[in-house]
C-alpha cells in the first residue's frame, strides 16, 4: 500500500498569510494526486486534482504542484473561510489512500 | 446539480451487519464509478471501497475485505455497502463518493450517514 505523510499535522496563521502544505508519497505516484478541504461536520470538498490541476470554482489562491513523491498545496493568500482540515490522496493505485490531514488554525 | 444522499446508518452491537445507500441524482449514474469513503469520530478520512459504472469491478480496503460489499442498482441510481461482522473499529461516518472521469478522484461527496458499533 502506499503510504501519504502530510506535514505539517496542524499549522496556526493569520489572514492574509502565505501557508504551505506538504504531502509525501511512499512511492511514486507520477502525478495522481487529489487535494481536499474539510470544514467541521461537512463533507470533504475537491480543490486539486492531478497534482496541480484547479477544480472548477476553487478560488485561484489555492495552488499544487510536485510530481513523483514530493506535493504542495499552497494557500497564496489566507481568508477566513479557508481555515478547515487540509487531506491529500493518492489516485495511482488500490487501495487508494489519505494523508493524516493538515489542520489550519487561526493565529 | 450531482446530490448524493446516503442512508442506513445505525447503532448496531459487535457481529452484526447494516446496509447502507446512497441515492443519487443530477448525472448518469450508470456510466460513473462510485465510491465509499469513511471517517472515525475525529480522525481521518479512510477509502472502503470502489465500484465501477457497470458493477463489474470493485475493489476493497485490507481494513474491510472479506466483510463489506459493495453494489450498485443502475435501475434506480442506488449505490450499496453491505457490512458484516462490525466491530468497534467500523464506527465511522461512511460518504459515498463521486469518482470523476480524470482519475479516481472523489469530485462529489454525499452528507454522510452514520454508523456506531456498540453493545
Amino acid at each position: 500500500d502506499i503510504q501519504m505523510t502530510q506535514s505539517p499535522s496542524s499549522v496556526s496563521a493569520s489572514v492574509g498569510d502565505r501557508v504551505t502544505i506538504t504531502c509525501r508519497a511512499s512511492q511514486d505516484i507520477s502525478t495522481w494526486l487529489a487535494w481536499y478541504q474539510q470544514k467541521p461536520g461537512k463533507a470533504p470538498q475537491l480543490l486539486i486534482y492531478i497534482a496541480s490541476s484547479l477544480r472548477s470554482g476553487v478560488p485561484s489562491r489555492f495552488s499544487g504542484s510536485g510530481s513523483g513523491t514530493d506535493f504542495t498545496l499552497t494557500i497564496s493568500s489566507l481568508q477566513p473561510e479557508d481555515f478547515a482540515t487540509y487531506y491529500c490522496q493518492q489516485a495511482n493505485s488500490f487501495p487508494l489512500t489519505f494523508g493524516g490531514g493538515t489542520k489550519v488554525e487561526i493565529k | 446539480e450531482v446530490q448524493l444522499l446516503e442512508s442506513g446508518g445505525d447503532l448496531v452491537q459487535p457481529g452484526g451487519s447494516l446496509r447502507l445507500s446512497c441515492e443519487a441524482s443530477g448525472f448518469t449514474f450508470s456510466t460513473y464509478t462510485m465510491s465509499w469513503v469513511r471517517q472515525a469520530p475525529g480522525k481521518g478520512l479512510e477509502w472502503v471501497s470502489v465500484l465501477s459504472g457497470s458493477g463489474g469491478s470493485a475493489y476493497y480496503a485490507g481494513s474491510v475485505e472479506g466483510r463489506f460489499t459493495i453494489s450498485r442498482d443502475n435501475s434506480k441510481n442506488i449505490l450499496y455497502l453491505q457490512l458484516n461482522s462490525l466491530t468497534a473499529e467500523d464506527t465511522a461516518v461512511y460518504y459515498c463518493a463521486k469518482i470523476g472521469v480524470d482519475g479516481e478522484f472523489f469530485g462529489h461527496w454525499g452528507q454522510g450517514t452514520l454508523v456506531t458499533v456498540s453493545s
